[in-house]
């Protein structure tokens, strides 16, 4: 139903690899947010951007990386540094303003590290 | 710190059994809080917020500043409602999750 596109869904990397996460959104919405979900520990928040060229840290932003050159794409990279990478990721955007709170979720990419 | 807890992870009724999914919260100011949830293959959603004092299929969720709690309720639980659920806290632009409850909900 479009709305927000995660890729890929599954995703295998060798250990010292670098991956990118995609996440492209035609909602128009402003804000894009980045979490990682893991069994028993929900969802923790790596990184996230209200706008164009601005994004900050969230709760667990070590070993990973984001840009957003374009309103519509907010892209993670989980980098060799990230010590436990494997996990479920899932990127969520917000209404214009956001006053409401309600995030809207992608389907999820989930990585796995051999 | 503002902290969300869910302290169950796992929840198991019978149809027809009321449910009370619990979660608890710590924060300083006036907290805004919400429930989301998760069918299986399905994408997290949100399902109610308490500033709205809604029921959304047939769950409502009453916030109790003294307790610090937001409780989840529905009084007479369906198949269906089996899910991943969430509390969750809002911290100026973002959202805080708890660690989540399983409802199982068994015929």
């Amino acid at each position: 139903d479009g709305g927000i596109t995660q890729s890929p869904k599954y995703l295998f990397r060798k250990e010292g690899q670098n991956v990118t996460l995609s996440c492209e959104q035609n909602l128009n919405h402003d804000a894009m947010y980045w979490y990682r979900q893991d069994p028993g520990q929900g969802l923790r928040l790596i990184y996230y951007s209200q706008i164009v060229n601005d994004f900050q840290k969230g709760d667990i932003a070590e070993g990973y990386s984001v840009s957003r050159e374009k309103k519509e794409s907010f892209p993670l990279t989980v980098t060799s540094a990230q010590k436990n990478p494997t996990a479920f990721y899932l990127c969520a955007t917000t209404r214009p303003g956001g006053a409401d709170g309600e995030l809207f979720f992608g389907e999820g990419s989930r990585l796995t590290v051999l | 710190a503002q902290r969300v807890t869910q302290p169950e992870k796992l929840l198991s009724v019978f149809k027809g059994a009321p449910v009370e999914l619990k979660c608890n919260y710590s924060y300083s100011g006036s907290p805004e809080l919400f429930w989301y949830v998760q069918y299986s293959r399905q994408r997290l959603q949100l399902l109610l917020r308490h500033i709205s004092r809604e029921s959304i299929k047939g769950f409502t969720a009453d916030l109790n500043k003294g307790e610090t709690s937001f409780h989840l309720k529905k009084p007479f639980a369906q198949e269906e409602d089996s899910a991943m659920y969430y509390c969750a806290l809002r911290r100026a632009d973002k959202l805080i999750f708890g660690t989540g409850t399983r409802l199982q909900v068994f015929p």
